[in-house]
């Protein structure tokens, strides 16, 4: 199975500021990424996929990049309802695997 | 708007068979568009793919879990199913029924259920 890391494993940030998480894969997958939010309580929520494009209805602020095994998620400006956690997915061969989720906090 | 709502006993005695349900709304699993996935979340853990199925039938399982894992559909209810055998407590977790708009290579997971807590316990 291809193992996904990410990191931090949590960050404290202010509404406003700028997030970036990182991802990475034990090998490459080329772009087949996906990023999802979850908040306490809720299921997962599909932000990013093919590692940069916009799921539908997903504010602009969320975006993604990278290739092969490193992928960043950016929040430009940190809003109130994005306090949550983060985890990526690769989707490039069976079984698709997760990364271990990055929390982000209010500071 | 598609829904998907899980349903099933939230407790299992170890050894026994869970079974949970996924009914659907807003779309057809006999699509040819889409497959229909399990995951599941221990509580305070990471996320977990148990396996999916599609319009044809076939189901793709995780290895970890294949073994004892089934997944099979009820198109008349618009209904897919999950059967997971032998359980132990390592199983307690939150199970999430998906949609899947990934391809016959690729899973990616757009529609998700709400979750349901199964517990496995004597």
């Amino acid at each position: 199975d291809i193992q996904m890391t990410q990191s931090p494993s949590s960050v404290s940030a202010s509404v406003g500021d700028r997030v970036t998480i990182t991802c990475r894969a034990s090998q490459g997958i080329s772009s087949w990424l996906a990023w999802y939010q979850q908040k306490p309580g809720k299921a997962p929520k599909l932000l990013i996929y093919a590692a940069s494009i916009l799921q539908s209805g997903v504010p602009s602020r969320f975006s993604g990049s990278g290739s092969g095994t490193d992928f960043t998620l950016t929040i430009s400006s940190l809003q109130p309802e994005d306090f949550a956690t983060y985890y990526c997915q690769q989707a490039s061969s069976f079984p698709p695997t997760f990364g271990p989720g990055t929390k982000v906090d209010i500071k | 708007q598609v829904q998907l709502q899980e349903s099933g006993p939230g407790l299992v005695k170890p050894s026994q068979t869970l079974s949970l349900t996924c009914t659907v709304s807003g779309d057809s699993i006999s699509s040819w568009s889409y497959y229909w996935s399990w995951i599941r979340q221990p509580a305070g853990k990471g996320l977990e793919w148990i396996g999916r199925m599609y319009v044809t039938g076939s189901p793709n399982y995780n290895p970890s879990l294949k073994s004892r894992v089934t997944i099979a559909r009820d198109t008349s209810k618009n209904q897919f199913s999950l059967k997971l055998s032998s359980v132990t407590a390592a199983d307690t977790a939150v199970y999430y029924c998906t949609r899947d708009r990934g391809d016959e290579d690729s899973v990616i997971l757009d529609y998700w259920g709400q979750g349901i807590l199964v517990t496995v316990s004597s």
